[in-house]
């Protein structure tokens, strides 16, 4: 059965922290990996990752996959309240999307 | 291209009314509709997916005739639950993709379906 793996559930640091979010899957017929970030409403994309090892940057976030291990990280560096959001990774196979079950991130001041 | 648009954003109904959510790609053909259904402190689950042109494509478990999907143009794609019910109440929100969409999928910014 197709399915992806998020961890930690849920996260609450310190701002200024730096957290790593997992995402493991196992899907038939792979094509690419995504990362939402998930406020009030619908989430916002942030990466779309189809090759291992390369390493995709957006300010302080980055993620990276690795197809050999199935799975993907997504960091986020110097945390600021704003960041504080559920983090939503989707694997693309077989023709749809499967969603893990999210991460809720908690940034305190 | 890469902005979908979804109406209404928030909606109240009657139980036994029919409700229709629109979602529009405004800048790119969306070959595809994906349409999902969120429950609260919970990921999205996806509903069905839509191809222009041909019919929708229902996860198991998700009745096709209450969860009307239409998808007539490369623009345009619609969802009508019918004959609402209370436990219909949810977070619906589409993700279109196709030629002319800039990273692969992209999201409308959901409705929220209040059934009382």
């Amino acid at each position: 059965e197709d399915k992806v793996v998020q961890s930690p559930l849920s996260l609450v640091v310190h701002e200024g922290d730096t957290v790593t979010l997992n995402c493991s899957y196992e899907v038939t017929n792979f094509r690419s990996l995504l990362w939402y970030k998930q406020e009030k409403k619908a989430p916002t994309f942030l990466f779309m990752l189809t090759s291992s090892g390369i390493e995709k940057k957006s300010g302080r976030l980055s993620s990276i996959l690795d197809k050999k291990e199935l799975f993907s990280i997504l960091n986020i560096t110097a945390t600021q309240t704003g960041d504080s959001a559920i983090y939503l990774c989707a694997v693309e196979a077989n023709g749809q999307f499967y969603f893990g079950t999210g991460t809720s991130l908690t940034v305190i001041p | 291209g890469a902005v979908v648009s979804q109406h209404p954003s928030r909606v109240i109904c009657k139980s036994g009314t029919s409700v229709k959510i629109e979602c529009r790609s405004l800048d790119f053909q969306a070959t595809t509709m994906f349409w999902y259904r969120q429950f609260p402190k919970k990921s999205l689950m996806l509903m069905a997916t839509s191809n222009e042109g041909s019919k929708a494509t229902y996860e198991q478990g998700v009745e096709k005739d209450k969860f009307l999907i239409n998808h007539a143009s490369l623009t345009l794609s619609t969802l009508t639950v019918t004959s609402a019910h209370p436990e219909d109440s949810s977070f619906y929100i589409c993700s279109g993709t196709g030629r002319g969409a800039s990273y692969g999928y992209t999201f409308g910014s959901g409705t929220r379906l209040t059934v009382v």
